[in-house]
């Protein structure tokens, strides 16, 4: 089945530098990858996803790159603010059954002022 | 549009006893999932409902969790007997259909299971 790696696990950035997320996947046949944003005690809420026919998606200071090739896909965030600090998660659909979602484990990202 | 309701949003249980956690999900989505979140952790799939077939089991990690969803639309998630390792928050998610077809996944607040 489908596995998801990320890294890193925690990440400090002072406030304006740039924060870059990398997750890796093992079921070429996924297709679907949303990046997630859980602040504390909240629940997750979408923030960005990108499919397997593009290679790269940017949404305001958000953007997301995907390489099939190597299976592996990015969230990179610019000019970080403080309220950009929270567990960022990655998913890949699980490419047999084209349902669930297969989680990172997080990342936590904090933005010093 | 009212979102993905929980309830109860905390519940402490003794362990051996069962525990029934309810999702509504957004009205008019066809799938329906539940994930469990360790403290710490990621997000584990148990098992997701699409429309009128047979859900998929393979996320449920023993035989003492089951779900049902009654008529297409609220679900319950039910642990029986249950073990202090089943403390986690239990977060229940819908999408107007499967995620493959390009549906985002929206979550609900999520339920806070504590067993003593």
């Amino acid at each position: 089945g489908e596995n998801v790696e990320q890294h890193p696990s925690t990440l400090s950035v002072q406030e304006g530098d740039s924060a870059v997320i990398k997750c890796t996947y093992s079921d070429s046949a996924s297709n679907y990858f949303p990046w997630y944003k859980q602040e504390l005690g909240k629940r997750p809420q979408l923030i960005i996803d990108i499919r397997s026919n593009v290679g790269e998606k940017k949404d305001q200071r958000i953007a997301v790159t995907l390489n099939k090739t190597a299976k592996h896909f990015s969230l990179h965030i610019t000019e970080t603010q403080p309220e950009d600090s929270a567990v960022y998660f990655c998913a890949a659909i699980n490419g047999g059954s084209q349902g669930n979602l297969i989680f990172g484990k997080g990342t936590k990202l904090s933005v010093k002022p | 549009g009212a979102g993905v309701s929980q309830s109860p949003s905390n519940k402490v249980t003794e362990k051996g006893k069962d525990v029934e956690l309810r999702c509504d999900p957004i009205s008019g989505h066809t799938a329906l999932y539940w994930y469990r979140q360790s403290l710490g952790q990621g997000l584990e799939f148990l098992i997701y409902f699409q429309g009128n077939s047979a859900p998929d089991k393979s996320g449920l990690p023993s035989d003492r969790f089951s779900a049902e969803r009654t008529g297409g639309s609220v679900s319950t998630l039910t642990i029986q007997r249950t073990q202090q390792e089943d403390s986690a928050v239990y977060l229940c998610a819908s999408s107007a259909r499967l995620a493959g077809a390009g549906d985002t996944q929206y979550f609900g607040p999520g339920t806070r299971l504590t067993v003593l």
